[in-house]
């Protein structure tokens, strides 16, 4: 158990729709980090925060959004779904926001029919 | 763009066989961080390289980091099927924040 917390595990959408996906850090880290893994794609960071502020910016599209709200849990806002967005979205968290080890939540699983 | 090429895609052995896999890139990093993913979990993080030329061993697992910074490898010896999993190799940038990960190696035991 890594100590970071997502939900829900598995989501099911149609496109068009917007859903938003939770992560809850480990105790103690302030910096989150969210990555998306698809089959064709692996595992590609899509941004990161860091005591409530954005920290930096991966491979996110316009359509998604991020936050990191003052009791340090995060919220991945993924809006005007398209059939390509179904992936698993990984959190992470770390300790501080440079040079620390990242730990894993178990990730969300976004299907959209 | 920072990318890694990780090689082997898939392998598949038999229990007691040794293995390597590589983890390539003409960009440098300022660490190289290797984990191992099941299936419905999230990457756990195995180890954390930081010096060019440093090796670091975790029971019958080898990590090296390349003199350059550039590559890594990890060496698996007497692979048990305790081992099968998806092993990923992870570069961080300058800043520490922003990890590029490999393709992965899909790695299968057979007892």
């Amino acid at each position: 158990d890594s100590g970071v917390t997502q939900t829900p595990k598995h989501l099911i959408t149609a496109t068009g729709q917007r859903v938003t996906l939770r992560c809850s850090p480990r105790s103690g880290d302030l910096s989150v980090y969210w990555y998306q893994q698809s089959l064709d794609q692996g595992l590609q960071f899509l941004i990161q925060y860091y005591n409530g502020e954005e920290r930096a910016k991966g491979n996110i599209l316009e359509r998604f959004s991020a936050q990191q709200f003052p009791d340090l849990h995060s919220e991945l806002n993924l809006s005007s779904l398209e059939l390509g967005d179904s992936a698993l979205y990984f959190c992470a968290s770390s300790v501080t926001g440079r040079g620390q080890p990242q730990h894993f939540g178990d990730g969300t699983r976004l299907s959209i029919l | 763009t920072q990318l890694l090429e990780q090689s082997p895609q898939f392998l598949s052995i038999q229990e007691g066989e040794n293995l390597t896999v590589y983890c390539n890139s003409s960009s440098v990093f300022s660490s190289l961080q290797w984990y191992r993913q099941e299936p419905g979990e999230g990457p756990v993080l195995l180890v954390t390289v930081v010096t060019g030329g440093e090796v670091k061993k975790l029971k019958r697992l080898t990590f090296q980091f390349g003199d350059a910074r550039k590559d890594s490898s990890l060496h698996i010896t007497a692979a048990q099927p305790g081992d099968t999993g998806l092993y990923l190799c992870a570069g961080a940038n300058n800043a520490g924040n922003m990890l590029t990960f490999g393709g992965g190696t899909r790695l299968m035991v057979k007892p």
